[in-house]
């Protein structure tokens, strides 16, 4: 299985919600990241959790709050979101070994902020 | 000026064509330089990488690392309409925490039309 899964695959929410997106995978990797991608621009890095720690956070708004409840799972929590963070969230993953570690991404989540 | 730097295109080519898609960058503390292609509503994927400087092919795709001009292409043999798509470089330091974060070009939309 060669494969990060993400749910939902559409997410439309108004700015007081509160909702979660999802990622999985079952390769066994122990770095999973979050990113956000808008229109015609490359994907920005959010979070990276190694080892189920968060390692990497790229100031990012209180917003966003990530958690990783184990090596397999990684969810996004969303509240009091702002229009302009309508984008694509996408969840990648990668092994932790060696210096070099493919990130392979999931579809992503289309999330529109109304 | 940006650390990485793409022409974001549009790219249009007949099928059968050979692509050349490129990119600069500033910082020589590079290492590891990635191609990834990425379909329209889907998660980027990655095509290839190499280390440091030269050459690596697979299939119709080569690519070329040239450190002495911080200088990276893509090379896309007899291109097909399914190679339509946008293709994003990534670059990244050597070592495995710094790694994780890969410096991006904006991407180059290629349409190869039949």
């Amino acid at each position: 299985d060669t494969e990060v899964t993400q749910t939902p695959k559409h997410l439309v929410m108004g700015m007081t919600n509160k909702k979660s997106l999802k990622c999985e995978q079952h390769m066994g990797h122990r770095a999973m990241y979050w990113y956000k991608q808008k229109a015609k621009k490359p994907p920005e890095l959010m979070f990276v959790y190694s080892y189920e720690k968060l390692s990497i956070n790229e100031s990012v708004p209180s917003r966003f709050s990530p958690e990783c409840p184990n090596s397999s799972l990684l969810n996004l929590h969303l509240h009091a979101l702002q229009p302009e963070d309508s984008a694509l969230y996408l969840c990648a993953s990668s092994q932790e070994r060696g210096s070099y570690n493919e990130q392979f991404f999931g579809p992503g989540t289309r999330l529109t902020v109304l | 000026q940006k650390e990485v730097e793409q022409d974001p295109g549009p790219l249009s080519v007949p099928e059968g064509a050979i692509v050349s898609l490129n990119c600069t960058y500033s910082n020589s503390a590079f290492q590891y330089f990635m191609w990834y292609r990425q379909y329209s509503r889907k998660g980027p994927e990655l095509l290839m990488y190499t280390y440091s400087s030269g050459n690596k092919e697979d299939g119709r795709f080569t690519a070329q690392v040239d450190k002495s001009s911080k200088y990276i292409s893509l090379f896309i043999r007899d291109s097909q309409p399914s190679d339509s798509a946008t293709y994003l470089c990534a670059m990244s330091l050597y070592n495995a925490g710094n790694n994780r974060k890969l410096i991006w070009g904006l991407g180059t939309s290629l349409a190869v039309n039949p």
